[in-house]
């Protein structure tokens, strides 16, 4: 019940594309949602979250849309640029549990020019 | 700000040797995590601290690895004696109480021959 299920595992896309990452957990408890970006040889760095309490947050070209009722959530990266070229992570954690963060996967997106 | 400091960032040793990992959080967080990165299980939480205290070791893989925070601004993991299947990244992250974002480090590479 503490899984993250994330997909896909790798990811190809055209610059100035939509990249898609989707992601489905199934504890319900579990009330803030963030996405983590790692390029090579870094740690992963917090990109943008959410809680349950909206649908969507939009931040510049990332946007995470959630779904309450499928308990799943996703990243939308409008207009892509090789430089956004990742390793994306989406987690999920229970404030109260003192934030130990659940990961998903990974995501490699890779943006050609 | 510095950032969370972690040392070495690469480590190569041989099977049967001590190995310690040391990170510095950011001044001020109140809680250190200690992750395991890999191809096959992805980022793995292994202990976290809150205010010096260790609050949940579940994820260490065995009495193999062990963890201290003997103060505020500085926490080893060890591990004793290492073994082949221990190579992987470690990663060290550190958050404020009240805030939900963990900063993370850049890791250190480990490769036990």
């Amino acid at each position: 019940q503490q899984q993250v299920k994330q997909s896909p595992q790798s990811l190809i896309v055209q610059k100035g594309g939509i990249s898609i990452i989707n992601c489905a957990y199934e504890n319900t408890a579990f009330d803030y949602f963030p996405w983590y970006q790692q390029f090579p040889g870094k740690g992963p760095a917090l990109l943008i979250a959410i809680r349950p309490d909206v649908s969507e947050k939009k931040e510049g070209r990332f946007t995470i849309s959630f779904n309450k009722s499928a308990k799943q959530f996703s990243l939308h990266i409008m207009d892509s640029q090789p430089g956004d070229s990742a390793t994306y992570f989406c987690a999920a954690t229970q404030e109260t549990s003192g934030s130990r963060l659940t990961f998903g996967e990974g995501t490699q997106l890779t943006v050609n020019p | 700000d510095a950032g969370v400091i972690q040392s070495p960032r690469h480590e190569v040793t041989e099977m049967g040797q001590e190995v310690t990992l040391r990170c510095k959080p950011i001044s001020g967080h109140n809680s250190l995590f200690w992750y395991r990165q890999t191809m096959m299980r992805g980022l793995e939480l292994l202990i976290y601290f809150n205010n010096n205290v260790p609050i949940d070791d579940s994820g260490m893989p065995e009495d193999r690895f062990s963890a201290k925070m003997p103060n505020a601004s500085f926490s080893t993991l060890k591990i004793q004696p290492s073994e082949p299947r221990d190579s992987a990244v470690y990663f060290c992250a550190s958050r404020k109480d009240f805030q939900e974002t963990q900063y993370f480090g850049p890791g250190t590479r480990l490769l036990v021959l």
